[in-house]
């Protein structure tokens, strides 16, 4: 089974902070990545898919790049709104699983 | 406007059972693969089950197989999962998801429901 680490598993910055948080699989997934946020008391919600494309009505300061093992999410301008926990899954190979995910609070 | 609602949450004691539905509405059902996850309370993310758009492929996390069992009635827009054997930590919140994959050529669970306590305890 393929399993993915992320890092950090949580993080505080300022607002108009860069945000990076990395997701590494144990195993080539090519693209096959995708990013979730999720607040507090809600359900997921898909902001990037196949590793760098941004999900409709996602504002732009979200971006993902990667491929391979190797993936990063990155918030260019952080806003009080991106409070958050943050989830990078793999669909490579059934069973897909989850990262353990990435606490972001402002500071 | 798509929708997905999950029922049939509760409280159960360990080894009891419960099933859970999951009805979809806003797009046709029958053309896309769907999944369960669940998150433990104060934990991420876990994967659980996959069931392909007509029933034909399922597949199942290590920690629910055997006492799991996802199954569709496309006829009816609804999704199940016939959990067994309960444990106490098999408690979480349960959600049905849909994978947009095969439609679309796009990845991820694009729409989520809004979640189903499950609590198990004695």
């Amino acid at each position: 089974d393929i399993q993915l680490t992320q890092s950090p598993s949580s993080l505080s910055a300022s607002v108009g902070d860069r945000v990076t948080i990395t997701c590494q699989a144990s195993q080539d997934i090519s693209h096959f990545l995708n990013w979730y946020q999720q607040k507090q008391g809600q359900a997921p919600k898909l902001l990037i898919y196949d590793a760098s494309n941004l999900e409709t009505g996602v504002p732009s300061r979200f971006s993902g790049r990667g491929s391979g093992t190797d993936f990063t999410l990155t918030i260019s301008s952080l806003q009080p709104d991106d409070i958050a926990a943050y989830y990078c899954q793999h669909f490579a190979i059934l069973p897909f699983s989850f990262g353990q995910g990435t606490k972001l609070d402002i500071k | 406007e798509v929708q997905l609602v999950e029922s049939g949450g509760g409280l159960v004691r360990p080894g009891g059972s419960l099933r859970l539905s999951c009805t979809a509405s806003g797009f046709t059902f029958s053309l896309y693969e769907m999944n369960w996850v669940r998150q433990a309370p104060g934990k991420g993310l876990e994967w659980i089950s996959y069931i392909s758009s007509t029933g034909g492929a399922i597949y199942y996390t290590g920690s629910v197989r055997g006492r799991f069992t996802i199954s569709r009635d496309n006829a009816k827009n609804s999704l199940y999962l016939q959990m067994n054997s309960l444990r106490v930590d098999d408690t979480a919140v349960y959600y049905c998801a849909r994978d947009r994959g095969v439609p679309t050529a796009k990845g991820g669970f694009d729409y989520w429901g809004q979640g189903i306590k499950v609590s198990v305890s004695s």
